[in-house]
Formats: C-alpha cells, sequence, structure tokens
C-alpha cells in the first residue's frame, strides 16, 4: 500500500526567507504526487501536482516542487516566504482512476514569523 | 477549475441524531465522488469512494452502517452520519474528479465541520 511521510509536522521561518518542505512517499508505480494548502477551517486548495513529464513541476502562489524517483521525494520549495503562506501544507499521493484516490501525509503546519 | 461545494459548512448535533452532509459538483457531472475525514490537527484520511448508481466503496475500518453514502444523481452525492456520537466530531471533506479527463486532479469541496455534542 502507499504511504506519505513529511517529517517535519511543524517549521517556522521569516518573512522573505525560502522554504521547502520535505515529501518522502512509498509506492509500487509511477505515482501521481500532489501538494494541497489548507487554511484554519477551510478545505484544500491545489498547489502543484506531477504526473508525468518534467520533473520539477510550477506551482501557484509561487510554489514550485521536485519529483526525484531515486529518493521518492517530493519536496516542495518557495524562494520566498509571505505572511499569508502561514497554513498546513498536505503532501498527498494518487492511486486510482488518475491518481484522485489520495493518501495523505500528515501534514507540516508554517507559522511565517515577521 | 471545477467547483465541489459543501453543505453545511459546520453543523453541531445531539448525540444520537443523524446528520446529512451533501456534496455537489456545480459546473460538471462527477460519476465517482471520494469522502475523507480529518480529526484535530491530523491530516486527512480517506473514508470512501462515492460511485453514481452504485454501492459506496469503503476504506478499512469505517462502518459503512454508520456512515451512509448516496450517489443518486451526478452531481449530489450525500454522507449521513447515523446515531452521531461525540467521536465522530471531525472535518469532513468531499472531492470529484471531472470525468472523461486525463491527468486532472480531484476538486475539494470547503469542508464540513461536525460537532457532536
Amino acid at each position: 500500500a502507499q504511504s506519505v511521510t513529511q517529517p517535519d509536522i511543524h517549521i517556522t521561518v521569516s518573512e522573505g526567507a525560502s522554504l521547502e518542505l520535505r515529501c518522502n512517499y512509498s509506492y509500487g508505480a509511477t505515482p501521481y504526487l500532489f501538494w494541497y494548502v489548507q487554511s484554519p477551517g477551510q478545505g484544500l486548495q491545489l498547489l502543484l501536482k506531477y504526473f508525468s513529464g518534467d520533473t520539477l513541476v510550477q506551482g501557484i502562489k509561487g510554489f514550485e516542487a521536485e519529483f526525484k524517483r531515486s529518493q521518492s521525494s517530493f519536496n516542495l520549495r518557495k524562494p520566498s516566504v509571505h505572511w499569508s503562506d502561514a497554513a498546513e501544507y498536505f503532501c498527498a499521493v494518487g492511486v486510482g482512476n488518475a491518481g484522485n484516490m489520495l493518501t495523505f501525509g500528515g501534514g507540516t503546519r508554517l507559522m511565517v514569523k515577521p | 477549475g471545477a467547483v465541489v461545494s459543501q453543505h453545511p459548512s459546520w453543523v453541531i448535533c445531539k448525540s444520537g441524531t443523524s446528520v446529512k452532509i451533501e456534496c455537489r459538483s456545480l459546473d460538471f457531472q462527477a460519476t465517482t465522488m471520494f469522502w475523507y475525514r480529518q480529526f484535530p490537527k491530523q491530516s486527512l484520511m480517506l473514508m470512501a469512494t462515492s460511485n453514481e448508481g452504485s454501492k459506496a466503496t469503503y476504506e478499512q475500518g469505517v462502518e459503512k452502517d454508520k456512515f451512509l453514502i448516496n450517489h443518486a444523481s451526478l452531481t449530489l452525492s450525500t454522507l449521513t452520519v447515523t446515531s452521531a456520537h461525540p467521536e465522530d466530531s471531525s472535518f469532513y471533506i468531499c472531492s470529484a474528479r471531472v470525468p472523461g479527463t486525463v491527468n486532472t486532479e480531484a476538486f475539494f469541496g470547503q469542508g464540513t465541520r461536525l460537532t457532536v455534542v
């Protein structure tokens, strides 16, 4: 069965600093990979996804992620964090038809210091 | 992108009562919808896959008699929490996929926060 690990439960960065959120997955085939962001009490917003092709994926809000098959990783990055980026971030691996059945990681809560 | 709407956004109910949560695809027809549950400060867990016109497929450990799923039309799936208890208090989120497309993500509703008192 597939699994997703987000090693960092909490991360605090200063506004304007760079950010990297780690994600490792376990899946027997080529995965569909996603990053979602969730603000308190809200649903999920898709930041970016990887299905195939270029392993460096650009998303919304200035985020990007790189799929590294050899490391089974799909880390999320942003060069300069804004205070509005404070939220919970979930990495997910998708299986089933077009990868829509999602297995989520435990999430990483991002706090941004002024 | 496609829009998925959940109703209600939040609900408080008494222990022992049943609560129905609706998940609608507003601008597309969804043959398959997914229901997730999220406990406070935890990740989302897939509960079941809802298939239009057929029985839902439940994940291991999810009680199908407690969490009734009905997907009677191509735009509506409902989750009914029967005889709710405080331990059922959680954030329930649905997602739906645009059928007939390739390499598209599932779109999520805004979630329903259920509190059982």
